[in-house]
Parts: structure tokens; sequence; C-alpha cells
């Protein structure tokens, strides 16, 4: 069964500082990966995707993240956190490109000025 | 070009009352998904229709949750005997085929 695990409900950096939020997955397959965020009040948008093609993806508003097999990882960055970073961001795997997601927790970034 | 839309967007009801929530895909798209987020929780995968193929349910919590789409168009997903711990935010997605899934902004349900 595949399973998510994000560290840290709650996350908290000053504006300009680098983001970085955990997430580490369980896959009996090769994984399909997903990085979506979450802003208040409204609904999920997909920030990057990791479908076995580059190790690295860039996706938008700045932020990017690394697949790395061998830790079982795929850790969201951003070098500069904006305030409009502020939301609640989702990581979540896949079987295929296709088929159900399964999500983590959910990190609440907070930005502070 | 709309995007996925979810009617009402919000509804609170008694426990023990039958609720129907009514999701519209984004035109064209395959599949459709229905997950559940509850207060301080990830989404839980609950539904999920491709094409014509029978549905993925394994992610239902109970009997008393089912769902219908009529061929590729509108989904309904029907809670009988509502109970309060599924109080939650429901939410829709739809997909092309195999690419990125497009979520609605959801129904917050509550049940008294």
């Amino acid at each position: 069964a595949q399973s998510v695990t994000q560290l840290g409900s709650h996350v908290s950096v000053s504006e300009g500082a680098l983001v970085l939020l955990r997430c580490n997955y369980s896959s009996s397959v090769p994984p399909y990966l997903f990085w979506y965020v979450q802003y208040p009040n409204q609904g999920l948008q997909l920030l990057l995707k990791y479908t076995s093609a580059a190790t690295l993806v860039k996706g938008i508003n700045g932020f990017e993240a690394e697949f790395k097999k061998s830790e079982t990882s795929f850790h969201l960055t951003k070098p500069s956190a904006h305030m409009s970073d502020a939301a609640e961001y989702f990581c979540a795997v896949s079987e295929g490109q296709g088929g159900k997601l399964i999500f983590g927790q959910g990190t609440e970034l907070s930005v502070k000025p | 070009g709309a995007g996925v839309s979810q009617s009402p967007s919000n509804k609170v009801t008694e426990k023990g009352k039958d609720v129907e929530l009514r999701c519209d895909p984004i035109s064209g798209h395959t599949a459709l998904y229905w997950y559940r987020q509850r207060l301080g929780q990830g989404l839980e995968f609950l539904i999920y229709f491709q094409g014509n193929s029978a549905p993925d349910k394994s992610g239902l919590p109970s009997d008393r949750f089912s769902a219908e789409r009529t061929g590729e168009s509108v989904s309904t997903l029907t809670i009988q005997r509502t109970q309060q711990e599924d109080s939650a935010v429901y939410l829709c997605a739809s997909s092309f085929s195999y690419n990125e899934q497009f979520f609605g902004p959801g129904t917050r349900l509550t049940v008294l």
C-alpha cells in the first residue's frame, strides 16, 4: 500500500528565507508524486509533479522538488519565501498518472514579515 | 472554460438525515474523483470513476456512502443517515485520461 508522510504540520519562515517542506513516501511500484497547494478558502492547485522523467522538478511560483529514490523523499523547496506563499501544502502519491491520490496530512506554511 | 464546480458550497444537516453532494467536472474530462478532508487532516480518497469502467469504491468508509456518475458528466455523492463524524469538506476532482487532477472548491458538510 502507498502512503505519504509530511514531517511538520506547521512550518514558519521569515520572508526571504528558504522554504523546505518535507515529504517521504512509501510505494511498492515506481511512484508518481505531486505537491498541491491550498490557499485559504480555495481549492487545491497543482504546484508540480514527478512522473519518472527528471528527478528535479520545477513548478509554479518558484517552487521545486527533488525525487530521491534512495531516501524515498520528495521535499519541496523555494529559495526565498514570499508572504503570498502562506498556505497549506499537500504531498501526494499515486501508482500511475491516473488513479487515486494518497495525500499526506498537510503542512501549513506561515511567512513572517 | 469553467473549472470543476460543486454544489452546495455549504450544507448543514441534522444527524440521521440523508444528503446529496453534486460535482460538475470540466467538460471532456473522463475521470472523476471524490475526496474528503476532515478538520486538521489530509485528504482521504473516497471513490474514482474512469470512463465506462467500474468505479473504484475502495475508499468509501461505510455502506452509508455511495456515488453515481452519469456518463462523463455530473456525479452525485450521497451520504445516508449522516453521523457527526461525516462532517468534512468533500472535494471533487476531474482529469482528462491520466493527466493532472483539477479540484473543485468543495462542499463543507456540517452534521449537527
